[in-house]
């Protein structure tokens, strides 16, 4: 069975960095062309690609949020790591890792982090 | 910045047909792919490259495409179907490359 578990902090302060781990189950992350995506949603509002990574360690990151997001792997934990830097209160929203496989299939449960002082 | 266009919107009788389309300038040249989203819970897979449905999914679920518009078609809709719809795509860069979501359409089962 795929899984993938999203941890990190709830609360952020503004001007902090946020660094939120994808552990996945089920998969190997250093299978052939496999894939994971950061994607949030802030509360009541559509859903926001953030980043993704391979297996060969091909990274993309959304054109909107380049400058502050970095994206890396450990293959040995099974972990993906997101990073965002300058984090702001509008930056609040559920923050969730997909595995790419013809599509985002399947989703983990999310994690809601709120950005405030 | 590329985006996909849903409407806000749709409402329909249990039973009837459901259609969500979703528009966008690069679908002639990118494969879309559906989202379903219940209240509370993480995104779904409902269809895959335009029009595959990924196991697990009812057969009532199809998706097509006609140049730059993509409908999500429900077939018979059950009130468990009432939900988030959302469309993804990616511009005409490359695969994976600038991934975008449409606004969602929120599915009321009347």
């Amino acid at each position: 069975q795929v899984t993938l578990k999203e941890s990190g902090p709830v609360l952020v302060k503004p001007t902090e960095t946020l660094t939120l781990t994808c552990t996945v189950s089920g998969f190997s992350l250093s299978n052939a062309r496999m894939g994971v995506s950061w994607i949030r949603q802030p509360p009541g509002k559509a859903l926001e690609w953030l980043a993704h990574i391979f297996s060969n360690d091909e990274k993309s990151y959304s054109t909107s949020l380049k400058s502050r997001l970095t994206i890396s792997k450990d293959t040995s934990k099974s972990q993906v790591v997101l990073t965002m830097t300058n984090m702001d209160p509008v930056d609040t929203a559920t923050y969730y890792c997909a595995r790419i496989l013809g599509g985002f299939d399947p989703w983990g449960q999310g994690t809601l982090v709120t950005v405030s002082s | 910045s590329y985006e996909l266009t849903q409407p806000p919107s749709v409402s329909v009788s249990p039973g009837q047909t459901a259609r969500i389309t979703c528009s966008g300038d690069a679908l002639p040249k990118q494969y879309a792919y559906w989202y379903q989203q219940k209240p509370g819970q993480a995104p779904v897979l409902v269809i895959y490259k335009d029009s595959e449905r990924p196991s697990g999914i009812p057969e009532r679920f199809s998706g097509s495409s006609s140049g730059t518009t993509v409908t999500l078609t429900i077939s018979g809709v059950q009130a468990e179907d009432e939900a988030d719809y959302y469309c993804q795509s990616a511009d005409s860069s490359g695969t994976y490359q600038d991934v975008v979501f449409g606004g969602g359409t929120k599915l009321t089962v009347l």
